[in-house]
């Protein structure tokens, strides 16, 4: 298989401890992003890499996250105190694409991996 | 205000007949696309169809076709002959040009779920 990939599936918690999920992408993306869905809603993004560059972070990723892409193959996710309302799926994505400032491409396709589904109890 | 809207919760279809997904989009770049995504049960988002600002033409994939209206900023997704495994969450999403860092990123509506029945 080699589409996205994340571990765990799921995971389920108790409030303070601290988790860490996996994303390996598709082998030749150079885009890597993290998203997080709750019920009912959207995914919301916050954070891509491109190659082992953490190049933008949204608002909602709080100082209890952090994300890291250390050789721009896969990535982690980790969660340090973890609250209830962290309890959502968090679901990874990746791109090819064309790298700076000199192309910008708005029509490439990110493929998403099936997410960790966190529960938070 | 929301970038994407997607104002119907949920939608019913009997297999065989066409649906419609509708979708409004709210920007001020020139340049963004659209993509609409399903996500089944499993979770995984799967795409769909694309619709770039400057494209002339509705997109078309399969069964999936792209009701595109620039003025009016909104991009419907069109299913041709519902099947039952079409009955999933869809979302519609946008990805703009940021001028000021020029990274973009996807932005998702909220979904409509559509049940097709037999």
């Amino acid at each position: 298989d080699t589409g996205v990939s994340q571990d765990p599936r799921h995971k389920i918690t108790k409030r303070g401890q601290n988790v860490t999920f996996r994303c390996d992408p598709i082998s030749e993306h150079n885009r890597l992003y993290w998203y997080r869905q709750t019920l009912g809603q959207g995914p919301e993004f916050l954070t891509y890499f491109q190659n082992e560059a953490q190049l933008e972070k949204s608002r909602l990723l709080s100082d209890r996250f952090s994300a890291e892409r250390p050789k721009g193959s896969f990535s982690t996710l980790e969660i340090q105190r973890t609250e209830q309302g962290d309890s959502a799926m968090y679901l990874c994505a990746s791109s090819l694409e064309g790298g700076d400032y000199e192309i910008l491409t708005v029509n490439t396709e990110a493929f998403f991996g099936q997410g960790t589904r966190l529960t938070v109890v | 205000a929301q970038k994407i809207t997607q104002t119907q919760p949920g939608m019913f279809v009997q297999e065989k007949e066409a649906v419609t997904l509708d979708c409004t989009y709210d920007t001020s770049d020139p340049s963004y696309g659209l993509f609409w995504y399903k996500q089944p049960s499993s979770g995984e988002m799967i795409f769909l169809i694309y619709q770039g600002s400057y494209d002339q033409q509705n997109a078309t994939e399969g069964r999936y076709s792209l009701n595109f209206q620039k003025a009016r900023k909104s991009a419907n997704l069109v299913i041709s002959a519902s099947q039952l495994g079409d009955s999933a969450m869809y979302f519609c999403a946008m990805r703009e040009v940021r001028m000021n860092s020029g990274y973009s990123t996807l932005t998702f509506g909220k979904g409509t779920m559509l049940l097709v029945s037999p």
